[in-house]
């Protein structure tokens, strides 16, 4: 049971540059939810998804997009890399109701020149 | 609008010297507070779920309490290994979303 993981764990990208950061979990669970991470800022929702089909935006959507076709896989693609989202991104998952903790995956770095 | 504030930004103890960091929170609907622990490099790692006042859990040298405004982390006897930023987080809504308060960086000096 390898329960969140996330790839890659760096990543350096130019202005401009598109990718995808993947996030992958084996227990089950419905909800799945993205974050940032700052300096001074603490943990930032980005967008999150309560089930296969179905995603939300959180408090810091803009120039992020998710998708989530299956429970297993919640990936996040940057359309087009800026230097404000140089942070570190986590994925986070929760079983649903009834069990609202959230488990979280190690981490992207990501560095955008 | 749902608000989480934790307090001190960051703490200095020595090993033995038993303190307490508190997580003020203002939510519509409490449907759960979080504790994570978190090392650098490292994603959050968790600790407790509290669900109501009055609760409070217990993990080793750490307990939470939780009263209808806050909740507090206590830190019994913390040793060197205690070393890491706590993070408090709230649910008030049925979707998983979670609000993080800023976080108290903790550092236990042998």
């Amino acid at each position: 049971n390898a329960g969140v993981t996330q790839t890659p764990k760096f990543q350096v990208l130019k202005t401009g540059q598109s990718m995808t950061l993947q996030c992958a979990q084996d227990m089950n669970h419905e909800y799945m939810s993205w974050y940032r991470q700052d300096p001074g800022m603490g943990l930032r929702l980005i967008h999150y998804s309560v089930g296969a089909g179905i995603t939300d935006q959180g408090e810091v959507p803009n120039g992020y997009n998710v998708s989530r076709s299956t429970t297993e896989d919640f990936p996040l693609r940057l359309l087009s890399a800026a230097p404000s989202q140089t942070s570190v991104y986590f994925c986070a998952s929760t079983k649903g109701l009834g069990d609202e903790t959230q488990y979280f995956g190690p981490g992207t770095r990501l560095l955008v020149l | 609008e749902d608000q989480v504030t934790q307090s001190p930004e960051a703490l200095r103890l020595q090993e033995g010297e038993s303190s307490s960091l508190n997580c003020s929170y203002t939510v519509s609907g409490l449907r759960g507070l979080f504790w994570y622990r978190q090392d650098p490099g490292k994603g959050p790692e968790f600790l407790f779920t509290l669900y109501s006042a009055g609760e409070e859990k217990e993990k080793e040298r750490l307990k939470a309490t939780l009263t209808k405004k806050e909740s507090f982390l206590h830190i019994t006897a913390p040793k060197p290994e205690d070393s890491a930023t706590y993070l408090c987080a709230v649910n008030s809504g049925n979707t998983g979303k979670l609000i993080f308060g800023q976080g108290t960086t903790l550092q236990v000096k042998p």
